[in-house]
């Protein structure tokens, strides 16, 4: 299966701790993006990458989040001193050329 | 800002047509996206459409796009139990960059 794989699926840890997730893109995309969902709402968006350079990073993503895609291929998104309301499902997408994302599965992190 | 609005929920019946409605705010949004989410999945990519189209065919999907009324909708014809699922608009400036989603139309299908 040549899709994009998420690492890991399933998080629980407890506030204040750090964790980190892990993107691989399907390996051409030169473009991938992160996202968070919440229950009963649509991905948000957090940052994208073209390459190895962070072209665009939202508002919603706070000093405690930072993304990086050290060899424009994968990617990792970390979360420090985790809170409550960090608890959503972490998306990663990427894009080559033509429009749309191609979507992994998914980290859901529960926060405790 | 951008802002991407449905409806929350659709019931068909199996067999008939089903029609997903969107509307948008970003009157420079070019790119105009429909997926799909399956429960515990990630999103697919069903179909989309540049904002100088009004309509783009795809086997049973049907895209109807207003731009004046930046109005968009998904039509699938001959609907199935498996076409059951989460159904997201979003939009986009570029081919490049992020994208904005609705939060989903739950679509149901009864047999």
């Amino acid at each position: 299966d040549t899709g994009v794989s998420q690492d890991p699926r399933h998080k629980i840890t407890k506030r204040g701790q750090n964790v980190t997730f892990r993107c691989d893109p399907i390996s051409e995309h030169n473009r991938l993006y992160w996202y968070r969902q919440t229950l009963g709402q649509g991905p948000e968006f957090l940052t994208y990458f073209q390459n190895e350079a962070q072209l665009e990073k939202s508002r919603l993503l706070s000093d405690r989040f930072s993304a990086e895609r050290p060899k424009g291929s994968f990617s990792t998104l970390e979360i420090q001193r985790t809170e409550q309301g960090d608890s959503a499902m972490y998306l990663c997408a990427s894009s080559l050329e033509s429009a749309g994302q191609y979507f992994g599965p998914g980290t859901r992190l529960t926060v405790t | 800002g951008e802002d991407v609005e449905q409806s929350l929920f659709l019931s068909v019946r199996e067999g008939d047509s089903s029609v997903i409605n969107c509307t948008y705010t970003d009157s420079s949004s070019t790119y105009l996206y429909w997926y799909k989410q399956e429960p515990g999945a990630g999103l697919q990519l069903l179909t989309y459409i540049f904002s100088n189209m009004d309509m783009k065919q795809d086997q049973r999907l049907t895209v109807l796009l207003n731009k004046k009324d930046k109005h968009l909708s998904l039509r699938i014809a001959d609907t199935q139990t498996g076409d059951s699922a989460i159904y997201f608009c979003a939009e986009s400036v570029t081919n490049a960059g992020k994208s904005t989603f609705g939060d989903g139309t739950t679509l149901t299908v009864k047999p």
